[in-house]
């Protein structure tokens, strides 16, 4: 099977400009979340994809920040304009949905490393 | 609201001694519990988990026990490796949330 798909893997930009990620989750999963995990910290999450809605956004800046899923399948996490302190690694994870249950345990991918200069 | 304590690294070990890593959360409900492993450079990896009291997850040599009297789910390794140097977050998700609530992280560092 294969796993969450994230690009690119690293990126380096100046602050005042804009970034863009993308992820691909595991085939079937209708669950999908966006990580930010700043160095030395646990990975705070950003949005949360229920197919192509949004269950919780409350720690995604939205004045900078904009995350969507059109097709209930990838997403693209969207920064502008970045801030240094956006420097992080942005892990895209996902998990399949059961309505007795609940979310299953999140894979992740790999993850983006941003660096803002 | 829920959330999940670890104890702070870095922790280092020789090669073959044991291992504990603390994790106590505070949660409504019964939230599941997972270990979540980091290797450098790496995304997280799932280690073991635990649905409900006295479960105990395992895999690879760890294993923790869900303590609902205690609130905890302590990492455990009989015997490290070098190879076992990472990052360990203790995480919990509830149902009732659809959230997952992680740790801080734990840096185990094993030495030859």
């Amino acid at each position: 099977e294969a796993g969450v798909a994230q690009s690119p893997r690293y990126k380096i930009i100046e602050k005042r400009q804009s970034v863009a990620f993308w992820c691909n989750p595991i085939s079937g999963h209708a669950t999908l979340y966006w990580y930010q995990q700043i160095l030395g910290q646990g990975p705070k999450l950003l949005i949360q994809f229920q197919n192509n809605g949004v269950v919780d956004d409350s720690q995604l800046p939205k004045d900078r920040f904009s995350a969507e899923r059109l097709k209930g399948v990838d997403s693209t996490l969207k920064i502008q304009p970045a801030k240094l302190e956006d420097s992080a690694v942005y892990l895209c994870a996902s998990s399949s949905f059961d309505r007795g249950r609940g979310n299953t345990e999140a894979f992740f991918g790999q993850g983006t490393r941003l660096t803002v200069v | 609201g829920n959330s999940v304590t670890q104890m702070e690294g870095p922790v280092t070990l020789s090669e073959e001694a044991f291992l504990t890593i603390n994790c106590t959360y505070t949660a409504t409900g019964y939230p599941s519990l997972f270990w979540y492993v980091q290797y450098p450079g790496e995304g997280l990896q799932l280690l073991l988990k635990a649905t409900k009291a006295d479960d105990k997850g395992s895999n690879k040599g760890f294993e923790a026990t869900y303590r609902k009297e205690t609130t905890s789910f302590h990492l455990e390794k009989g015997s490290v490796q070098v190879s076992d140097s990472a990052v360990y977050f203790c995480a919990l998700y509830t149902s009732g949330t659809y959230k997952y609530i992680f740790g801080t992280g734990t840096r185990l560092k094993v030495l030859a």
